[in-house]
């Protein structure tokens, strides 16, 4: 029973343009948000959060949406840049388990000149 | 740098031969995780340690076991692997339970299984 999906294996987008990641989550008690970056021969890095409280988080050119009513998150990297090419998980939390983050099975975005 | 180290990157082993996988941490940070992820999978949380207390996920399977003698390192014992236990483990850290959500993570280990 899979609580967080991310429906998109993979996606390829070209340079300067913006990436748009999906996920999805069951389960109602969720209340933190987080995207994770993997790259290859590497440990998933920390990358941006969202609490429940709010509907957008932005740092620098990583923005992150909440669609709480929707049960739906996304990522929108704006521009692409052929560095951001990894696997990105989607990961959440739930209330009173802020130690327990479930993961998303990822997408891997290329990011091609 | 303060980081989360991995021994060894990988390790093969026999079906029924126990099996160790390593962790140190530099971060000096209270809580410390175990992950499986088989391929294509998302990361699955086994067991994690806030400081000596254990926590295990209801759904570990028993063969899996863990140690943390000191802050700094934390082991994975799998002591009798099967063929389905051939994933990439992940370590990570967290400074504690309120910032459980950012977590540090290893390289991993990537076990093979013969």
């Amino acid at each position: 029973d899979q609580q967080v999906k991310q429906n998109s294996p993979s996606l390829s987008v070209q340079e300067g343009r913006i990436s748009i990641l999906n996920c999805d989550y069951t389960n109602s008690m969720f209340d933190y948000f987080l995207w994770y970056k993997k790259y290859p021969a590497e440990g998933p890095t920390f990358l941006i959060s969202i609490s429940s409280i709010k509907d957008k988080n932005e740092d620098g050119r990583f923005t992150v949406f909440l669609n709480k009513s929707a049960k739906h998150l996304s990522l929108h990297i704006v521009p692409s840049q052929p560095g951001d090419s990894a696997v990105y998980f989607c990961a959440a939390s739930a209330v009173g388990n802020t130690d327990k983050l479930i993961f998303g099975t990822g997408t891997r975005l290329q990011v091609f000149p | 740098d303060a980081m989360v180290i991995q021994n060894p990157r990988y390790q093969v082993t026999q079906f029924g031969k126990p099996v160790t996988l390593s962790c140190s941490q530099t971060l000096n940070h209270n809580v410390m995780y175990w992950y499986q992820q088989k391929s294509s999978q998302a990361p699955k949380l086994l067991f994690h340690y806030y400081d000596k207390d254990f926590n295990n996920e209801a759904d570990t399977p028993d063969n899996f076991q863990s140690r943390r003698p000191n802050t700094s390192f934390c082991f994975l014992d799998i002591r009798s692997p099967g063929l389905g236990d051939a994933a990439m483990y992940l370590c990570a850290t967290s400074r504690d339970r309120a910032r459980g959500h950012e977590q540090y993570f290893g390289p991993g280990t990537r076990l093979t299984v013969t």
